[in-house]
C-alpha cells in the first residue's frame, strides 16, 4: 500500500501568514494527488486536484504543487476561513491512501 | 442542487450487520464511479470502496474485504454499503462521495455527503 506523510501534523499561524503543508507518497503517484479541507463535524471538500488543478469555487491564495513523491499545498494569505484540517489523497493505485491530516490552528 | 445525502447509520453489536444508503440528486447519477469513505472518532480519513457506473467495478480495502459490499441502483440513484460481521474498529463517520469525471476532476472526491454514523459497541 501507498503511504501518504504530511506534514506539520499540527501548525499554529495567524491570519495573513503563507502556509505550506507537505505530503509525501511512498512511492510515486506521478500526479494522482488531491487536498481536502474538512472543519469539525463537516464533510471534506476538494480543493486541488491533480496536484496543482484549484477546484471551482475554491480561493485562489489555494495552490498545490508537485509530481511523484513529493507535494505541497501553499496558502498564500491564511484567512480566519481557512482553519481546518488537510488532507492530502492519492488515487493512483489501490488502496487508494489518505495522509493523516494537518491541522491549521489560530496563533 | 447536486447533493449526495447518507442514511441508515446507527448502533450496532460486534458481529451485527448495517446497510447504509446514499441519495444523489441534481446529477446524472449513472454517469459517475461512486467511493465510500469513513473516518473513526478524533481520526483521519480512510477509503473503503469504489464502485463503477454499471456496479461492474468494484475494489475494496483489504479490511472490509468480504465484510462490506458495495453496490448500487441507478434507477433509485442510490449508492448503498452492506455491512456484516462489523467489528468495534468499523466504528466511524461514513461518508458517501462522487468520483469526479477523469476528464474534469480527474478522479478525485468532488462532491461528499454529510456522513452518517455507524457505532459497534456492546
Amino acid at each position: 500500500d501507498i503511504q501518504m506523510t504530511q506534514s506539520p501534523s499540527t501548525l499554529s499561524a495567524f491570519v495573513g501568514d503563507r502556509v505550506t503543508i507537505t505530503c509525501r507518497a511512498s512511492q510515486s503517484i506521478s500526479t494522482w494527488l488531491a487536498w481536502y479541507q474538512q472543519k469539525p463535524g463537516k464533510a471534506p471538500k476538494l480543493l486541488i486536484y491533480k496536484a496543482s488543478n484549484l477546484e471551482s469555487g475554491v480561493p485562489s491564495r489555494f495552490s498545490g504543487s508537485g509530481s511523484g513523491t513529493e507535494f505541497t499545498l501553499t496558502i498564500s494569505s491564511l484567512q480566519p476561513d481557512d482553519f481546518a484540517t488537510y488532507y492530502c489523497q492519492q488515487y493512483s493505485w489501490y488502496p487508494w491512501t489518505f495522509g493523516q491530516g494537518s491541522k491549521v490552528e489560530i496563533k | 442542487e447536486v447533493q449526495l445525502v447518507e442514511s441508515g447509520g446507527g448502533l450496532v453489536q460486534p458481529g451485527g450487520s448495517l446497510r447504509l444508503s446514499c441519495a444523489a440528486s441534481g446529477f446524472i447519477f449513472n454517469n459517475y464511479w461512486m467511493t465510500w469513505v469513513r473516518q473513526a472518532p478524533g481520526k483521519g480519513l480512510e477509503w473503503v470502496a469504489n464502485i463503477r457506473q454499471d456496479g461492474g467495478e468494484i475494489y475494496y480495502l483489504d479490511s472490509v474485504k468480504g465484510r462490506f459490499t458495495v453496490s448500487r441502483d441507478n434507477a433509485k440513484k442510490s449508492l448503498y454499503l452492506q455491512m456484516n460481521s462489523l467489528r468495534v474498529d468499523d466504528t466511524a463517520v461514513f461518508f458517501c462521495a462522487r468520483i469526479g469525471l477523469p476528464s474534469v476532476h480527474h478522479d478525485a472526491f468532488d462532491i461528499w455527503g454529510q456522513g452518517t454514523m455507524v457505532t459497534v459497541s456492546s
